[in-house]
């Protein structure tokens, strides 16, 4: 049992480069969710995923795209990535919207730099 | 703006007192809290949390509370320990999906 895994575990780009982070998730959670953290600003939820073929926007979603083909995984794309996304992004999974209120099980990371 | 707010960036404590950790937020329509722990190179791991038909909730050495009429939560950590030393942050949401969080304070418990 796995759990939550990122992947790649860090990635450099240039200005303007596409590129893709995988999430993959094996217990079978029906939500998940992609965040950023940035210093000085804690967490935010970039866009989140109900199940499989949902996704929705969060606080901080320009700039990215997101799917989720399959319940187990959920891709979160840069088209044209810019210095400002030069971040570390978490994913995170849960069981339900009501397990959503207890915790939600998070994947070690991508830290991504954009130059 | 941030809804979720931690205002000390840092705490240090001497290993067995006791570990105070505060959170601020400012939405009132916030009906549920939690506290994630985070290792270096790991993600945030679930701690406690608490519902705001509460006041406290303990959980062996970790305690929440909560006020809310301050809009304020805090996690006592006691007897602290070196291996609670990891950034910790609290979290928010009202119904739906969505948590904020806060900026997260750094702990370290001196041996």
């Amino acid at each position: 049992n796995a759990g939550v895994t990122q992947t790649p575990k860090f990635r450099v780009l240039k200005t303007g480069q596409s590129m893709t982070l995988l999430c993959a998730q094996d217990m079978n959670h029906e939500y998940m969710y992609w965040y950023r953290q940035d210093p000085g600003m804690g967490l935010r939820l970039i866009h989140y995923s109900v199940g499989e073929g949902t996704t929705a926007k969060g606080e901080v979603p320009d700039g990215y795209n997101v799917s989720r083909l399959k319940k187990q995984n959920f891709l979160l794309g840069l088209e044209s990535a810019a210095p400002s996304q030069t971040s570390v992004y978490f994913c995170a999974s849960s069981y339900s919207i009501f397990a959503a209120r207890e915790t939600q099980y998070f994947g070690p990371g991508t830290r991504l730099l954009v130059l | 703006d941030q809804q979720v707010k931690q205002n000390s960036p840092s705490l240090s404590v001497q290993e067995g007192r006791i570990s105070i950790l505060n959170c601020d937020y400012t939405n009132s329509m916030f009906d549920y809290f939690l506290w994630y722990k985070k290792y270096p190179a790991e993600g945030p791991t679930f701690l406690i949390s608490i519902s705001s038909i509460k006041d406290k909730n303990e959980d062996g050495r970790f305690t929440v509370f909560l006020n809310k009429s301050a809009k304020h939560l805090s996690l006592h950590i006691v007897p602290s320990q070196p291996g609670d030393s990891a950034v910790y942050f609290c979290a928010a949401s009202s119904t739906g999906n969505q948590f904020y969080f806060g900026t997260g304070t750094s702990l370290t418990v001196i041996p």
